[in-house]
């Protein structure tokens, strides 16, 4: 059971790179979304899916954007990196919106850290 | 503005005795509360959750109390074992909602 798989494990850009952070889940579920992960400040939302062609935003969207081609997939992409993006980055699914998410059960993966010099 | 709050970043307890981990809110139309555990190098992982309508749920050595007059919750763990030493994030959400608001985790280290 591979679940929630997140690459790259670990990144550094300089100031204005751009990137893709990937994250494929195979548990078929519909919804899908990213956080980040700082000292102090706990998991932000960054952007969020319930289903293929659906995506909102979260709490700290500014810098990412995100797309849902497919019920598997659910890239984040960094346009212009900048310092204040290195964090750890989590994707997360839940079975479906309406019994996931709606109870907060979510799968997380390993993660992904970035390092923005 | 933290809607969730956990105001002890760290906590330190003896092996077998209990682990009480603290957890308020400010959103009132919050209904499902959760905790997650993390270890370091891995996501957090779904622990034990409680709906508004209920005051307690228990899980084994798990337990999470609501206080919604307080608006308070907590997790504890008993008896505390060294495979416990983890963060843990408490975390919200209004059912039907979309969007899971987290805490700011606590660090817990069971001493031998």
């Amino acid at each position: 059971n591979a679940g929630v798989t997140q690459t790259p494990k670990f990144q550094v850009l300089k100031t204005g790179q751009s990137m893709t952070l990937q994250c494929a889940q195979d548990m078929n579920h519909e919804y899908m979304s990213w956080y980040r992960q700082d000292p102090g400040m706990g998991l932000r939302l960054i952007h969020y899916s319930v289903g293929a062609g659906i995506t909102d935003q979260g709490e700290v969207p500014n810098g990412y954007n995100v797309s849902r081609s497919t019920t598997e997939d659910f890239p984040l992409r960094l346009l212009s990196a900048a310092p204040s993006q290195t964090s750890v980055y989590f994707c997360a699914s839940s079975r479906g919106y309406r019994r996931g998410p709606s109870t907060g059960e979510l799968f997380f993966g390993e993660g992904s850290r970035l390092t923005v010099l | 503005d933290q809607q969730v709050k956990q105001n002890s970043p760290s906590l330190s307890v003896q092996e077998g005795r209990i682990s009480i981990l603290n957890c308020d809110y400010t959103n009132s139309m919050f209904d499902y509360f959760l905790w997650y555990k993390k270890y370091p190098a891995e996501g957090p992982t779904f622990l034990i959750s409680i709906s508004s309508i209920k005051d307690k749920n228990e899980d084994g050595r798990f337990t999470v109390f609501l206080n919604k007059s307080a608006k308070h919750l907590s997790l504890h763990i008993v008896p505390s074992q060294p495979g416990d030493s983890a963060v843990y994030f408490c975390a919200a959400i209004i059912q039907g909602a979309q969007k899971l608001v987290f805490g700011q985790g606590t660090r817990l280290t069971i001493n031998p």
